[in-house]
């Protein structure tokens, strides 16, 4: 267990819908980061978040959007789904600003489009 | 850039012997280069990293290589185990905050 919470762990929705994911950072962790695994693909960074601001932004859609709350929980919204959202989706989080040390993968959201 | 390149995409070796995967990157200021390990359907964990001040750096059957100059790094395993059947990805953090990565290895390892 990395101590990062994914929820939920599955989700089937229909085109033009949208959803929201949620990820818990692991306790002390500030930065909060979410990445896009397409099927047989690699990890693209969409979004990062270091205490409660918008720190880079990476290959994210402008259907999609993110946020981080006092709680340092970090919810990622995607709207207009398309088939091509299909994917697994990814938080992660580390102690700092930086990705400069580890950082822990939560166990992803696979998120299904149809 | 921010380019990642990762091969080969997959790869078969017999159990017991090495297996040896290479990246390159584009951004000559990365300065932090980790390997995560993904089995089928789990999270990615990471197995080793390295940073810009060292070349070498080993724990126990994994080591990992960095070149510099030529920006390119490689991940080894010795004596592979089934348990090391999985997908590999390399990474070099770019601009201190994002973490580029490669588009994977999928290694099997035959009994």
């Amino acid at each position: 267990d990395s101590g990062v919470t994914q929820t939920p762990k599955h989700l089937i929705t229909a085109t033009g819908q949208r959803v929201t994911l949620r990820c818990s950072p692991r306790s002390g962790d500030l930065s909060v980061y979410w990445y896009q695994q397409s099927l047989d693909q690699g990890l693209q960074f969409l979004i990062q978040y270091y205490n409660g601001e918008e720190r880079a932004k990476g290959n994210i859609l402008e259907r999609f959007s993110a946020q981080q709350f006092p709680d340092l929980h970090s919810e990622l919204n995607l709207s207009s789904l398309e088939l091509g959202d299909s994917a697994l989706y990814f938080c992660a989080s580390s102690v700092d600003s930086s990705m400069n040390t580890e950082a822990f993968f939560g166990q992803g959201t696979r998120l299904t489009v149809v | 850039g921010e380019n990642v390149e990762q091969h080969p995409s997959t790869l078969s070796v017999q159990e017991g012997d090495s297996a040896v995967i290479k990246c390159t990157y584009s951004d000559s200021a990365s300065n932090y280069f980790p390997w995560y390990k993904q089995e089928l359907g789990k999270r990615p964990q990471l197995i080793i990293d390295i940073r810009s001040n060292v070349g070498e750096k080993k724990d126990q059957r994994i080591a990992v290589t960095l070149n510099k100059t030529a920006k390119h790094f490689s991940l080894h395993i010795t004596e592979t185990q089934p348990e090391d059947s999985a997908v590999y990805f390399c990474a070099a953090l770019i601009n201190d905050y994002k973490l580029s990565f490669g588009a994977g290895t999928t290694v099997t390892v035959r009994a």
